[in-house]
């Protein structure tokens, strides 16, 4: 079974533009997380979807958005970015949201410059 | 928060020892999780152990938790080169949206031939 996919894998974007990453989870997962990794701030969670729905979200601010289709496949999105949005961008899927274990995808690395 | 907290946040140690990291944390939990993270890539589950369990094994990896302290203890034994890596916990607990995983900052281990 293959496992979390994301694209790409590295980006490199200048300060205000967006950006798209995207996740496909583990077939027959239907729940996914996304998490960001820095250095300072270590793991943090992004939001959760589960049927095309956001069902949990972190403490981030509304330029980070994402959703969910209907094969499962989740994209986020962040606008005008800022230099502290550079980070490793981690999915994770999972079965179901109350699942105990999460299926971390390989990561996207984003510099913005 | 039930964020966890490793310890110690480096540790570096010859082939062949073993290494013990440990994770602290602040609520109640349903579950804790260990994670390894090869440099700048995605996260590999390695063990759960649940709030009713005190020990677990897998392999080379031995767990313990003990809820009336909140923490919990990662032992590889006989470790290798190639078990260099970032090592998270991960705490699981339930909220109003379901259950969410709060990682801790890691703890750095280098294995050195």
């Amino acid at each position: 079974k293959a496992g979390v996919t994301q694209t790409p894998r590295y980006l490199i974007k200048t300060r205000g533009q967006q950006v798209t990453l995207s996740c496909s989870p583990i077939s027959g997962h239907r729940s996914v997380s996304w998490y960001q990794q820095t250095p300072g701030q270590g793991l943090q969670f992004l939001f959760e979807y589960f049927s095309e729905t956001q069902r949990n979200k972190g403490n981030f601010p509304g330029r980070f958005s994402g959703r969910q289709f209907s094969n499962s496949r989740s994209e986020m999105n962040v606008s005008t970015l800022e230099l502290g949005d550079s980070a490793l961008y981690l999915c994770a899927s999972s079965l179901a949201p109350s699942e105990e274990t999460q299926y971390f995808g390989p990561g996207t690395r984003l510099l913005v410059l | 928060s039930q964020q966890g907290e490793e310890d110690p946040q480096a540790l570096s140690i010859q082939e062949g020892e073993n290494a013990t990291m440990n994770c602290s944390y602040k609520t109640s939990i349903n579950n804790l999780q260990w994670y390894r993270q090869n440099s700048g890539r995605g996260l590999v589950h390695l063990i759960l152990i649940r709030s009713n369990e005190r020990e677990k094994h897998s392999g080379r990896l031995r767990v313990t938790l003990d809820t009336s302290k909140k923490s919990s203890s990662l032992l590889i034994t006989a470790s290798r080169a190639a078990d260099t890596a970032s090592y998270f916990c991960a705490t699981g607990g339930f909220d109003n949206y379901g259950q969410n995983f709060v990682f801790g900052p890691g703890t750095r281990l280098s294995v050195l031939p």
